[in-house]
């Protein structure tokens, strides 16, 4: 069975730079990977994805390693407002044409002032 | 738009009541799908559907139900509650099936079965 595995918690300081892990190395050559965060009692929400290459938007940076079997979210100045649970996660071919989405369980991001 | 709108937002049930969370997107989204989420096992995938009429199950789906009679709507029900099903149930949609496209995730229903 596919895992996706990331760290329970991590630490920033405010206005530095953030590396957030997650390693899925059971991932097929398909795979989608995509990230979320959470506030609390919020609904996730989509952060960043891609499939091979590094993407970058608006929010953060996504890096693939080559292999592919890890991946790393980059904040690259983080504020206050990004204190919240980041999810790894892996969409993956499920047959009969559709996908699923396989959730790690979460990296807990502290912004410190 | 109002993007994936979940009711109610919280609701108690004795065990073996059985109950409809309702879940529409006003995207004109394909793909929907219904995830509960319980302390330290982030969110799991109950069912989902990749379009009206075509539905199939996740990795937890036991004790639920659904349906899709349009692109709008993917109602869940829960045919007898019990309290494993205690949890935060998110409806979540997106514009294709495959893993090209993000994830538009509702507000979420607080679920306590007693």
């Amino acid at each position: 069975d596919a895992k996706t595995t990331q760290p329970n918690s991590m630490e920033s300081n405010e206005e530095e730079p953030v590396h957030l892990p997650c390693n899925h190395s059971t991932i097929s050559g398909t795979d989608y990977i995509h990230w979320y965060r959470q506030l609390p009692s919020q609904g996730p929400e989509y952060v960043i994805h891609g499939l091979t290459s590094n993407v970058n938007n608006r929010m953060a940076s996504l890096a693939i390693a080559e292999d592919r079997k890890s991946s790393t979210l980059i904040l690259h100045r983080a504020t206050l407002r990004d204190a919240a649970v980041y999810y790894c996660s892996r969409m993956g071919y499920s047959g009969a044409g559709s996908y699923q989405l396989t959730f790690g369980k979460g990296t807990k991001l502290s912004v410190i002032p | 738009n109002a993007g994936v709108t979940q009711t109610p937002k919280f609701q108690v049930l004795k065990t073996g009541q059985s109950m409809t969370l309702q879940c529409a997107q006003d995207m004109n989204h394909e793909y929907m799908s219904w995830y509960r989420q319980d302390p330290g096992m982030g969110l799991r995938l109950i069912h989902y559907s990749v379009g009206a009429g075509i539905t199939d199950q996740g990795e937890v789906p036991n004790g639920y139900n659904v349906s899709r009679s349009t692109t709008e709507d993917f109602p869940l029900r829960l045919l007898s509650a019990a309290p494993s099903q205690t949890s935060v149930y998110f409806c979540a949609s997106s514009y294709g099936t495959r893993g090209a496209y993000e994830q538009y995730f509702g507000p979420g229903t607080r679920l306590t079965v007693t």
